[in-house]
């Protein structure tokens, strides 16, 4: 059973742009909410994480929103540039556990 | 550099053969994950241990068995491999509590083939 749902499958963006991932959910046990980067022969990566009282994060050009009406969160990565060229996945974490349990992943190639 | 490293990088072994992947997490850890990565089925999350009990299950198959040790390593030990059981397989590790700023921590992984 699918916890989160990821899309697009794959994006392809021109430097400069935005790139836009989406994530939605269902369990409204879900206290934590982060954004994992994955580079070709590397384990995935910290990126960027929210928790469901916030409705958006900014760290540098990556920005989570959280519609938690709508069980949907978002990451947006201005300025997009070719070493963001990656595999990114959404995850949620149930309250009182640790375990991840990860989106399928969105492929984004950044053309120069 | 996560901290979290793994052994090997790299196995090839046959249908039916059991193989055991090492995983010492980052210096301090509690927590071990395992997880699986396929093309078809992305990260998909095996089992957790904290401090050498099993705190939670996932996917994982009957024929694979975990274990965390008195020094935190953990392995991941695989049996009556399947063609299908080839995947990328990683360990993941996480200090502190529950809450916001507890980040799990990936290693690179173990690349698995059964032929």
């Amino acid at each position: 059973q699918q916890q989160v749902k990821q899309s697009p499958q794959s994006l392809i963006v021109q430097k400069g742009g935005i790139s836009i991932i989406n994530c939605a959910y269902e369990n409204t046990a879900f206290d934590y909410f982060p954004w994992y980067q994955q580079f070709p022969g590397k384990g995935p990566a910290l990126l960027i994480a929210i928790r469901p009282d916030v409705s958006e994060k900014k760290e540098g050009r990556f920005t989570i929103s959280f519609n938690k009406s709508a069980k949907q969160f978002s990451l947006h990565i201005m300025d997009s540039q070719p070493g963001d060229s990656a595999t990114y996945f959404c995850a949620t974490r149930y309250t009182g556990r640790r375990a991840l349990t990860f989106g399928s992943g969105t492929r984004l190639q950044v053309q120069p | 550099d996560s901290g979290v490293t793994q052994t090997p990088k790299h196995l090839i072994t046959a249908t039916g053969q059991r193989v055991t992947l090492r995983c010492s997490p980052r210096s301090g850890d509690l927590s071990v994950y395992w997880y699986q990565q396929s093309l078809d089925q992305g990260l998909q999350f095996l089992i957790h241990y904290y401090n050498g009990e099993e705190r939670a299950k996932g996917n994982i198959l009957e024929r694979f068995s975990a274990q965390q040790f008195p020094d935190l390593h953990s392995e991941l030990n695989l049996s009556s491999l399947e063609l299908g059981d080839s995947a990328l397989y990683f360990c993941a590790s996480s200090g502190g509590d529950s809450g916001f700023g507890n980040t799990i921590y990936f290693g690179e992984g173990s690349w698995l083939t059964v032929v």
